[in-house]
């Protein structure tokens, strides 16, 4: 599967603790975003990357969200000190530079904060 | 600040029956993508179409067809002849081309299709 993947693809956990996500894009793309998905809405964008370099930040990605992708390949989003309102569906998405090409999504990793 | 509205937050039809999803976005930028998206019961999105804001030709494919009417700032989605496979949701989102960076997508609130046998 050549797709974009993500892992774990659900993460049920304690409030205060700390969580990370993993997403693998699709392997000749450069761009990778992060996005968050609450019931009933639409995704909202988080951050985005350009090869290893983290270019953009929503002002949603508060200071307990931190976003790495170290060589450019994969990308891991950790959230520290976990909240209830930090439930929801984290989705990653993946495309080329050169254009607004179509990102292509992963299958989301849905966290549920207790 | 760009915004994407879907006023329908669900629709019901029984199979065979036409469904239109209607899309009015707000931008600033004269350069700007429309796309649309599916988001199915196994909650993976899946690309549709992708416009430019040049481009106002209405497209079809198969039994999807798209129409864009910049003037009225919408890019409505009609689906022909509904199967229940079509049940899912789906989003219309858009992105400024002339940002620095990013090109981030900015999403509607999403419509619920449910296509009955």
């Amino acid at each position: 599967d050549t797709g974009v993947s993500q892992n774990p693809r659900h993460k049920i956990t304690k409030r205060g603790q700390n969580v990370t996500f993993r997403c693998d894009p699709i392997s000749e793309h450069n761009r990778l975003y992060w996005y968050r998905q609450t019931l009933g809405q639409g995704p909202e964008f988080l951050t985005y990357f350009q090869n290893e370099a983290q270019l953009e930040k929503s002002r949603l990605l508060s200071d307990r969200f931190s976003a790495e992708r170290p060589k450019g390949s994969f990308s891991t989003l950790e959230i520290q000190r976990t909240e209830q309102g930090d439930s929801a569906m984290y989705l990653c998405a993946s495309t080329t530079s050169g254009g607004n090409n179509e990102q292509f999504f992963g299958p989301g990793t849905r966290l549920t904060v207790l | 600040a760009q915004k994407v509205t879907q006023a329908q937050t669900e629709i019901s039809v029984v199979e065979k029956e036409d469904v239109t999803l209607d899309c009015v976005y707000e931008t600033r930028d004269t350069t700007y993508y429309l796309f649309w998206y599916k988001q199915p019961p196994s909650g993976e999105l899946v690309f549709l179409i992708r416009r430019n804001s040049f481009d106002e030709q209405n497209e079809i494919s198969g039994r999807y067809s798209w129409n864009f009417q910049k003037s009225t700032s919408s890019f409505n989605f009609t689906i022909t002849a509904s199967q229940v496979v079509d049940s899912a949701v789906y989003f219309c989102a858009l992105s400024e081309a002339l940002r620095a960076a990013g090109n981030k997508l900015t999403f509607g609130g999403g419509t619920r299709v449910l296509v009955k046998p």
